[in-house]
């Protein structure tokens, strides 16, 4: 298995620009999940999904979109990429809303200037 | 809302020496689970221990261990017999009734040759 992936692990883009980060998993996971880290303030759900069509969001949703529409991928969309949004991201899953393990991938970071 | 409390943004200990990193968490759940992340400078996140709330017994894995205080909302990582790979961030963290992980702001430990 390969894990959790996510591409790319590098991005710098411009203000008002538009991206998706890519995460991807091949263990059957229901549950996936979206995080920022940003210095002294850990990690921060943006959004989840606890399966293929349903989304819900997190503690820090605005700017971000989601979709799921495989049990695999859980894209994340920067509409409209705004400084702010500089951070690492993190995507994870696990098997579902009892799992006690979250897996998580090796993280992207964003640089928006 | 659950909350989880990382006092310490850094700690230090000596090679071979004993380090307790502290967390406090709220919740008013009355089933849930408590974490500790380790993320070393490669920035991947990785379990270190879990410990379930309704179990008494302290976790242990091998040199780490937790000292949990229901009653105080606190959980605490013991690392004994520190070694330079132990140096990392250190993150906290809770999981509920819902499938959401929330997590402490980090503890950074440097490890002293």
């Amino acid at each position: 298995n390969a894990g959790v992936t996510q591409t790319p692990k590098f991005q710098v883009l411009k203000t008002g620009q538009s991206m998706t980060l890519q995460c991807a998993q091949d263990m059957n996971h229901e549950y996936m999940s979206w995080y920022r880290q940003d210095p002294g303030m850990g990690l921060r759900l943006i959004h989840y999904s606890v399966g293929a069509g349903i989304t819900d969001q997190g503690e820090v949703p605005n700017g971000y979109n989601v979709s799921r529409s495989t049990t695999e991928d859980f894209p994340l969309r920067l509409l409209s990429a705004a400084p702010s949004q500089t951070s690492v991201y993190f995507c994870a899953s696990s098997y579902g809303t009892h799992s006690l393990e979250q897996y998580f991938g090796p993280g992207t970071r964003l640089t928006v200037t | 809302a659950q909350t989880v409390t990382q006092s310490q943004p850094e700690m230090s200990v000596q090679e071979a020496e004993t380090v307790t990193l502290s967390c406090t968490y709220d919740t008013s759940e009355s089933d849930y689970y408590l974490f500790w992340y380790k993320q070393p400078p490669s920035r991947q996140m990785i379990l270190v221990i879990r410990q379930e709330a309704y179990k008494q017994q302290n976790a242990t894995e091998n040199r780490f261990s937790v000292n949990f205080q229901k009653a105080a909302k606190s959980f605490s990582l013991k690392i004994s017999d520190s070694q330079l790979g132990d140096a990392a961030m250190y993150f906290c963290a809770m999981k509920g009734g819902s499938e959401k992980l929330v997590f402490g702001k980090g503890t950074k430990l440097t490890v002293n040759p």
